[in-house]
């Protein structure tokens, strides 16, 4: 089954405790990008990557950090987490930045 | 500036009713748009998109959108709905040929359907 995969899907954790919340993709997408949800704010990029070793900022990267080693795996790491970083989190993947984006069930994350 | 607004952050609707939800985006460059779904306590579904040719999109579960470069929106579109239908609903736009990639959400318009 096509489908992009997130773990862990809920996690609490204490201020400054580094955390990388993993993402995959089975579906040999070039495109991958995370995001995260606020209410009232929609979703917001956080980082994205158009093939491997090819990442950027999105829109609100300060705190994040991405790598892309492989062209299923996209994880995201908060080497420092602080409360402002409790949110709802999403990974997608696409085939191109043309093509729909498949996205994961979410990572719901509280920093204590 | 590069923006997209959805005017309305709730939409109450009665079962069978038509309804409308609104996009609308600032940009000077061309642009991919699309709109997408989010049932309660689940991930993003795409509903449908625009990318080019005909401007009026039908997507899935009677879901249909229209492109209109003047005013620079995507209005989302259904002539009935369904109580199946509440859900929160997202427009965004890829801005195309400059600046950072990657797809530009509006804030979310959540559907109620009331009986």
């Amino acid at each position: 089954e096509a489908q992009v995969t997130q773990n862990p899907r809920y996690l609490i954790t204490v201020t400054g405790k580094k955390l990388t919340v993993t993402c995959s993709q089975n579906m040999n997408h070039e495109y991958m990008s995370w995001y995260r949800q606020d209410p009232g704010l929609g979703l917001r990029q956080i980082y994205y990557s158009m093939n491997v070793e090819v990442t950027d900022k999105g829109d609100v990267p300060e705190g994040y950090k991405v790598s892309r080693k492989e062209k299923r795996n996209f994880p995201l790491i908060l080497e420092s987490p602080s409360p402002n970083q409790t949110s709802l989190y999403f990974c997608a993947s696409s085939l191109s930045e043309k093509e729909t984006q498949y996205f994961g069930p979410g990572t719901r994350l509280l920093v204590l | 500036a590069q923006s997209v607004t959805q005017l309305d952050s709730q939409v109450p609707v009665f079962e069978e009713a038509p309804v409308e939800l609104r996009c609308n985006y600032s940009s000077s460059v061309s642009v991919y748009l699309f709109w997408y779904v989010q049932y309660p306590n689940q991930g993003l579904q795409l509903l449908l998109k625009y990318l080019s040719g005909s401007t009026l999109v039908k997507g899935i579960n009677g879901f249909e959108a229209e492109f209109n470069k003047s005013q620079t929106s995507f209005h989302l579109r259904k002539p009935s709905v369904h109580i199946s239908d509440t859900a929160e609903y997202f427009c965004a736009v890829r801005f195309l040929g400059g600046g950072a990639d990657g797809l530009t959400f509006g804030k979310g318009t959540h559907l109620i359907i009331q009986p």
